[in-house]
């Protein structure tokens, strides 16, 4: 079945650290791949996606880009900040549109 | 103009006790889901609808059940709840031919 695996967590960076965290799926067929985040205390939002091989989503200077030869879509940014501090989920989503999330990383910032 | 909201926020309730997590989403969405978040934050999806009709039926006791009523409301009744029901449940929505899901806040429920 479809899966996605990601780092575990915490991850603890000080501030303008560069972030990297590693996502991996596996799928039938060609997913879209995407990330979100979860600040404290509210729901999940999308951060970026990719809907094909090669594609590079970014936002807010994250960035993630869409390999097939590796199924991967890891997360990464030059320069986090303390506002970065969230929970990030990596997910697919294939044509049935059934979206599966990875375990989330947790990311603290320090000043 | 809150996009999709749940209600109530809080919920902290005794076991066996019955109750509702309400959902409503203003983006013209026809698809509806629940997840259930553990304290690890891993998030797992419960059910899904479209256009009223149930879709996703993951592996969830029957105690739960979910009620759409029309397409921008999604709802989901919990009985005889039991303390491992404590979790964040969320509601998310999306259209049909895009695949991002917009999330609610959230409902946090505690049962002691």
């Amino acid at each position: 079945g479809n899966s996605v695996t990601q780092m575990e967590g915490p991850v603890t960076l000080s501030e303008e650290a560069f972030l990297t965290i590693n996502c991996t799926y596996t799928a039938t067929g060609y997913p879209s791949l995407f990330w979100y985040v979860q600040y404290p205390g509210e729901g999940l939002q999308l951060l970026l996606k990719a809907t094909k091989a090669d594609d590079k989503g970014s936002n807010k200077g994250f960035e993630a880009t869409y390999r097939k030869e590796t199924t991967s879509f890891h997360l990464e940014k030059g320069s986090v900040q303390v506002s970065d501090s969230a929970v990030y989920f990596c997910a697919l989503s294939t044509n049935n549109n059934d979206m599966r999330f990875g375990a989330g990383t947790r990311l603290t910032v320090k000043p | 103009d809150t996009a999709v909201s749940q209600t109530p926020k809080y919920l902290v309730t005794q076991m066996g006790n019955d109750k509702s997590i309400k959902c409503e989403q203003n983006l013209g969405h026809d698809t509806m889901y629940w997840y259930k978040q553990d304290s690890k934050k891993f998030l797992k999806i419960m059910f899904s609808y479209n256009n009223k009709e149930l879709i996703i039926n993951e592996t969830v006791p029957n105690r739960f059940s979910p009620k759409s009523p029309d397409k921008a409301h999604l709802n989901l009744h919990i009985n005889s709840l039991e303390l491992g029901d404590s979790a964040v449940y969320f509601c998310a929505s999306r259209t049909s031919g895009e695949e991002t899901q917009y999330f609610g806040p959230g409902t946090r429920l505690l049962v002691l």
